[in-house]
C-alpha cells in the first residue's frame, strides 16, 4: 500500500542545474500538489492539478515547472537550481479537489 | 489574498490536560478547514475536516471549531499524551470559489509533557 510515492528523498546540486521530481500516487485521485516547505514559513504550494491533462500555480511557482504526465504522475522540475530553492519538497494527492491531502515522506533538496 | 495565522510559539501542556490550537484566516470564509498533524521528518497527516455550516466536529478524542464570524478555527485534543507531540497544520482553499488549491498555516508544535 504504497500510497504517494516521491523520489529522490534526497538531492544536492549546484548552482544552475536542473533536476526533475518525480511523485507517483496509486489511489486513483485526481488532483495532485507540489509543495514546499522551509522553517518558519510552513508549506506554501507551487503547483497544483486538478485532473489529469491540467496544472495551475499555486503560491511560489517561480523557478518551476510541472507535468501531469498521467493520472498517476506528477513531476516538478527545476531548469536552473538557486539557492533559494533549498528546501523540503512535497508531493501530496486527493481523490477530489476539496478533499484530504495525502502526502509523500518529501524529498530534500540542497543547492550549493 | 487569504492568509492563514496559527500561533508560531511552542505549547506546552502536562500529559493528561487539554490541547487548544488557534487557527486564523484573513479574508473570506472558506467552504471548508482541514487539520493535520505533521512529525519531524515526515509528510503531513490529515486529521479532519470541517465544512462552514458545521460548527464542531469530533473525531476520537480531538474537536474542532469553525466559527465564521471570528475567521477562527479551534483544535483541541483532550487528555492529551506525549504521543499528541507534533506540529498541528491548519489548511483551507486559497480562493474563494472550489479550486482545490489549499494553502497552509506555518503550524504550531505542541509539546505534551509526562
Amino acid at each position: 500500500n504504497a500510497g504517494v510515492t516521491q523520489t529522490p528523498k534526497f538531492q544536492v546540486l549546484k548552482t544552475g542545474q536542473s533536476m526533475t521530481l518525480q511523485c507517483a500516487q496509486d489511489m486513483n485521485h485526481n488532483s495532485m500538489y507540489w509543495y514546499r516547505q522551509d522553517p518558519g514559513m510552513g508549506l506554501r504550494l507551487i503547483y497544483y492539478s486538478a485532473s489529469e491533462g491540467t496544472t495551475d500555480k499555486g503560491e511560489v511557482p517561480n523557478g518551476y515547472n510541472v507535468s501531469r504526465l498521467n493520472k498517476r504522475e506528477f513531476s516538478l522540475r527545476l531548469e536552473s537550481a538557486a539557492p533559494s530553492q533549498t528546501s523540503v519538497y512535497f508531493c501530496a494527492s486527493s481523490e477530489w479537489s476539496s478533499g484530504e491531502l495525502f502526502f509523500g515522506e518529501g524529498s530534500r533538496l540542497t543547492v550549493l | 489574498s487569504q492568509k492563514i495565522e496559527q500561533n508560531s510559539e511552542a505549547l506546552n501542556i502536562q500529559e493528561g490536560k487539554t490541547a487548544t490550537l488557534t487557527c486564523n484566516y484573513t479574508n473570506y470564509s472558506p467552504a471548508y478547514l482541514q487539520w493535520y498533524r505533521q512529525d519531524p521528518g515526515r509528510g503531513p497527516v490529515f486529521l479532519l475536516l470541517i465544512r462552514e455550516n458545521e460548527k464542531e466536529k469530533r473525531k476520537e478524542r480531538l474537536k474542532v471549531t469553525f466559527d465564521t464570524t471570528l475567521k477562527q478555527s479551534l483544535f483541541h485534543i483532550t487528555a492529551s499524551q506525549p504521543a499528541d507531540s507534533a506540529t498541528y497544520l491548519c489548511a483551507l482553499e486559497a480562493g474563494s470559489s472550489n479550486t482545490g488549491k489549499l494553502i497552509f498555516g506555518q503550524g504550531t508544535t505542541l509539546q505534551v509533557k509526562p
